[in-house]
Formats: C-alpha cells, sequence, structure tokens
C-alpha cells in the first residue's frame, strides 16, 4: 500500500516565489492535515480537511492556502514564499468515521522545503 | 486550550538501559492520548494510544499509561535498543468530535550499543 504520498519530497525556492505541495491517501480516509516540523517546536498544524469539501485553519495558516481536490487529494500552496517558510512539511490522513479512533493519523515521508 | 509538555531532550542511552519519556497535558474534556515515533527520515507512525483513564497503551516492548489524576502519559521500555533511537512525540486529541492532534516538540532519543 502506498498510504500517504507527498510530492515533491525536496524543494529550494527564493523568497517570493509560489509552489504547491502534493498529497495524495489511497487509504479512502476522510480527514486530510497539513503540518510544518521545525527544530524544538514540534509539529503545527497548518491547515485541515475534516472531509471532502470543507477546510478549515490550524495553528499556524497565514502564508498558505489549501485545496481538497478530492477525496484522495490535498495541496498545500505558498503564494510567495518567505524564509521563515522554510521548513519540513507532513501531509496526513485519518479515517475519522466508522469505529476508527480520533488522532490516529497516518503520515507522508515528508516535504523539505528551503526558501532563501 | 489543549497542550502537551513533554521531557526535554536529547536522551543518550546505553543498550539495555530503561527509558523514560515524560509527558503531560492540559486538555478540556476527556481527551484520547498518544505516542508516536519518527525514525530518521520518515514521517511519523503511530507507537500506543489509550483513550481512557487507567487504560495502558503497548507496542514493540514499549508502554504508556493514562492517568488522569496527574494528567500524565509517560512512556516506558524496560530494554532500549540501537534501532529504537527516534523522536517521539506525546500528543492528545480534544475529545468528542475533536480529531484534531495536538502534539508536543518531541524526544530524541539517541541509544548506544
Amino acid at each position: 500500500n502506498a498510504g500517504v504520498t507527498q510530492t515533491p519530497k525536496f524543494q529550494v525556492l527564493k523568497t517570493g516565489q509560489s509552489m504547491t505541495l502534493q498529497c495524495a491517501q489511497d487509504m479512502n480516509h476522510n480527514s486530510m492535515y497539513w503540518y510544518r516540523q521545525d527544530p524544538g517546536m514540534g509539529l503545527r498544524l497548518i491547515y485541515y480537511s475534516a472531509s471532502e469539501g470543507t477546510t478549515d485553519k490550524g495553528e499556524v495558516p497565514n502564508g498558505y492556502n489549501v485545496s481538497r481536490l478530492n477525496k484522495r487529494e490535498f495541496s498545500l500552496r505558498l503564494e510567495s514564499a518567505a524564509p521563515s517558510q522554510t521548513s519540513v512539511y507532513f501531509c496526513a490522513s485519518s479515517a475519522n468515521s466508522g469505529g476508527a479512533l480520533p488522532g490516529e493519523l497516518f503520515f507522508g515521508e515528508g516535504s523539505r522545503l528551503t526558501v532563501l | 486550550g489543549n497542550s502537551v509538555t513533554q521531557m526535554e531532550g536529547p536522551v543518550t542511552l546505553s543498550e539495555e538501559a530503561f527509558l523514560t519519556i515524560n509527558c503531560t497535558y492540559t486538555a478540556t474534556g476527556y481527551p484520547s492520548l498518544f505516542w508516536y515515533v519518527q525514525y530518521p527520515g520518515e514521517g511519523l507512525q503511530l507507537l500506543l494510544k489509550a483513550t481512557k483513564a487507567d487504560d495502558k497503551g503497548s507496542n514493540k516492548g514499549f508502554e504508556a499509561t493514562y492517568r488522569k489524576e496527574t494528567t500524565s502519559f509517560h512512556l516506558e521500555k524496560g530494554s532500549v535498543q540501537v534501532s529504537d533511537s527516534a523522536v517521539y512525540f506525546c500528543a492528545l486529541t480534544g475529545g468528542g468530535s475533536n480529531y484534531k492532534l495536538t502534539f508536543g516538540k518531541g524526544t530524541l532519543l539517541t541509544v548506544n550499543p
């Protein structure tokens, strides 16, 4: 099983450039999430989508936009990248229905983004 | 709001040593508690979980008990191996229909042969 797949795995941008991180899951999960991981900060939620057709802000949404394209795919867009957005980004998904335990997330391998 | 506090790392142990990583939390309602593990270069994986007070989660020799009276969920393992070297995250959900996870900052564990 592929699980949660993120692309690209590595990206270098210049300040002001835009890019989109792609995420797809093949587990038929309802909910999807974007986190960023920074040294000493743990994981912080950027945006999430509780179900297809809905998106909500997390803890650190500024500078980002998201699209839940369909049940499988959830993309994260940086419209004008800044050095403060240098981070490792993780996409995750969870079932949240049918008896699944809330909080049991499945993570992708991460996308390392550097903004110069 | 919800929050999770983990012991600061890094933690360095010799193989076969006893491991404890402390975790305390603040939450409203009845949260579920989790430990996630991140091996080098990988995403996070669920290690164990507990959904109510006095539950004990266990997996791969690791254990943690949900202590409501002390709002704690400490991770323990009796004999660590080099392959346990990773970053460990304590996390909780807010209970009810709140499916969002709140993570601690993570604790880096290095086990030397």
